[in-house]
């Protein structure tokens, strides 16, 4: 089946750690993107990628770094520089152009939390 | 960064009850989507838009892309309890292919 895959769904991390979450999708998808999301708050840009070898920072980069080796897989790294990374982070995909068929589709999250 | 505005922001409502929501731009979009989000998961794609005036049902779901590309709506029918969550728009601007997101409407169903 064709989808987004998040792993792993919760993360714990310690203060001063950097942390990286997995994104594979097998949709074909050109662009993947990074979003946090806040108890009862929106959804909020970090980074996105339109090919591989190639990303744009989102609304909220600071404190967050990524890689796109491949073009089913978008890893986010939440460093130690992110004063205050706990929240739930999702990835999703999509075609980079307009038109039918060009939706974006979400993984299933994974939630962070600094202990 | 540039986010949708929805309304309401939150609702209470009875089950059985039909649900309206609505999302306002202050550009013009090309393309409108409803999301629904269920507590701890990743929003699921409920209905796309991608021409102003249509409208588009999904079950007890409908939505519309407004005349004017600036808005679109989302009603729901008959509710029942699973309906409840937070329902995003999201859209895409002439020239982009990166989606903006509403700010979300939670709902909630009084049985």
């Amino acid at each position: 089946d064709g989808g987004i895959t998040q792993s792993p769904k919760y993360l714990f991390r310690k203060e001063g750690q950097n942390v990286t979450l997995s994104c594979e999708q097998n949709l074909n998808h050109d662009a993947m993107y990074w979003y946090r999301q806040d108890p009862g708050q929106g959804l909020r840009l970090i980074y996105y990628s339109q090919i591989v070898n190639d990303f744009q920072k989102g609304d909220i980069a600071e404190g967050y770094s990524v890689s796109r080796e491949k073009k089913e897989s978008f890893p986010l790294t939440v460093t130690s520089a992110q004063k205050n990374p706990t929240a739930f982070y999702l990835c999703a995909s999509s075609y980079s152009r307009q038109g039918r068929g060009t939706e974006a589709f979400f993984g299933q999250g994974t939630r962070l939390t600094v202990v | 960064g540039q986010q949708l505005n929805q309304s309401p922001q939150s609702m209470f409502i009875q089950e059985g009850e039909d649900v309206s929501m609505n999302c306002t731009s202050s550009s013009i979009f090309n393309t409108w989507l409803w999301y629904k989000q269920d507590p701890g998961e990743g929003p699921v794609l409920l209905i796309a838009l991608y021409k102003a005036g249509e409208l588009t049902s999904n079950g007890r779901l409908t939505a519309q892309f407004g005349i004017t590309r600036k808005d679109s709506f989302l009603n729901i029918s008959a509710s029942i309890p699973s309906d409840v969550g937070i329902y995003f728009c999201a859209g895409t601007t002439s020239g982009t292919y990166k989606y903006i997101f509403g700010t979300g409407t939670r709902l909630k169903v009084l049985a």
